[in-house]
């Protein structure tokens, strides 16, 4: 089954604009992380999130996290077209490190 | 550094047949394995995790099945495909200890059953 899940499904901006992609989830969590996923390719793992912080930073990217209202949320700043990659939210709830994924928000950034 | 590999790349088979897609990790000892199915334009769903050797839990019940018989290799079998088993096959793997969170994912098998 799947936890959680993305919005907007899809998403297309302007290079140089800001894109944000949110995540909710229906049980509490250890953590939370965010992979890309280039088309027909496997994912890489962007930033993670434990339950007990509510913000952090990577480079372009910000992820926030609200245990309250079970949901977070990724902005890329500045946008590029090499952004251009569905992007999944999946989170940790115990220690067989198990990961359950949303369906994803595919974001397309046009030049 | 750490790789991990997937072949085939790419399958065609038939209805009926059957399957072997290997996963194997270079440059880690004893890591946790996984394989995970994604349907076209949607989420993965994990099918098999293992924390050794041996060690195989399902989460889902199918007709597919994961077998580990050596310390960083992961099969994924069936003795008959449906045209339901169509989709990407991702193995992922995490390492033993330190951080265990973090899944690395390998290339990926495209499998189409006809």
């Amino acid at each position: 089954s799947q936890q959680g899940e993305e919005d907007p499904q899809a998403l297309s901006i302007q290079e140089g604009e800001n894109a944000t992609m949110n995540c909710s989830y229906k049980t509490s969590i250890n953590n939370l992380q965010w992979y890309r996923q280039n088309s027909g390719r496997g994912l890489v793992h962007l930033i993670l999130i434990r339950s007990n912080e509510r913000e952090k930073h990577s480079g372009r990217l910000r992820v926030t996290l609200d245990t309250s209202k079970k949901s977070s949320s990724l902005l890329i700043t500045a946008s590029r077209a090499a952004d251009t990659a569905s992007y999944f939210c999946a989170t940790g709830m115990d220690s067989s490190y198990k990961l359950i994924f949303g369906s994803g928000t595919r974001l397309l950034v046009r030049p | 550094s750490q790789t991990i590999h997937q072949w085939p790349a790419t399958l065609v088979q038939p209805v009926g047949s059957p399957l072997s897609l290997e996963c194997t990790v270079e440059g880690t000892s004893n890591p946790n394995l996984y394989w995970y199915r994604q349907a076209a334009g949607r989420g993965l769903q994990l099918l098999f995790y293992s924390v050794g050797i041996g060690q195989i839990s399902s989460e889902v019940p199918q007709n597919l099945s994961a077998s580990r018989p050596q310390d960083r290799q992961f099969i994924l079998s069936s003795k008959k495909l449906l045209l339901s088993d169509s989709g990407f096959y991702l193995c992922a793997w995490t390492p033993a200890t330190g951080s265990q969170e973090t899944q690395y994912f390998g290339p990926g098998t495209r499998l189409l059953v006809l």
